[in-house]
């Protein structure tokens, strides 16, 4: 069964720098996933979709402190310079076979 | 400039219907596929359902199945979901979501139509 794996929550320092991570599930290592930014009280925001062998495509306007990376079954997610509006919900999404989406539960990120 | 606006959520009871919709502007909208996603109060987003640019590839969660339709109208460049036999458990923000081209993963989003279910 395909299932996307991500830590509850994260925090980093206003200025740091942040690394978080989306695990597929056991099969499912070479499938990409797209990166999604929920700021409070607002709808989600496609960040990127991020291929298996790191390479990966921002969506409009997405700041170059935003980049993606992988290893084997790890997606990441790093931000550097970290800012207090990227305080927000990440969620990590990729497709089964035909159209089916699936969710990783998401990551609270703080920034401290 | 996409732009995507859903309506017709509501207050309606258990075991009723619902029907959203969906209308998208600024991307040649019949080129797309188009899906819903789902997040009840305070959780994660949860994928509801999917459908290709021309109809011919439809998906839905489990969750819904048998229970929700999915459609489109190319021609009035809007999608809808039509819910029937309602559950508390269908309570959230129902988001319209753009396919990238020829991808199933979702590029544009819009602001969400809220249906709560309770009697």
């Amino acid at each position: 069964q395909l299932v996307l794996t991500q830590s509850p929550s994260a925090s980093a320092s206003l200025g740091a720098s942040v690394k978080l991570t989306c695990t597929l599930s056991s099969g499912h290592s070479s499938y990409a996933i797209a990166w999604h930014q929920q700021q409070p009280e607002k709808g989600p925001r496609y960040l990127m979709k991020l291929n298996s062998d790191g390479s990966h495509s921002k969506g409009d306007g997405i700041p170059d402190r935003f980049s993606g990376s992988s290893s084997g079954a790890e997606r990441y997610l790093t931000i550097s310079s970290l800012q207090s509006e990227d305080e927000a919900d990440y969620y990590c999404q990729t497709w089964g076979t035909g159209i089916q989406g699936v969710f990783g539960g998401g990551t609270k990120l703080t920034v401290l | 400039e996409v732009q995507l606006v859903e309506s017709g959520g509501g207050l309606v009871q258990p075991g009723r219907s619902l029907r959203l919709s969906c209308a998208a502007s600024g991307f040649t909208f019949d080129d797309y596929a188009m899906h819903w996603v789902r997040q009840a109060p305070g959780k994660g987003l949860e994928w509801v359902s999917g459908i290709s640019w021309n109809s011919g590839s439809i998906g839905y969660a489990d969750s819904v199945k048998g229970r929700f339709t999915i459609s489109r109208d190319n021609a009035k460049n809007s999608l809808y979901l039509q819910m029937n036999s309602l559950r508390a458990e269908d309570t959230a923000l129902y988001y319209c979501a753009k396919a990238a081209l020829g991808e199933y993963y979702f590029d544009y989003w819009g602001q969400g139509t809220l249906v709560t279910v309770s009697s």
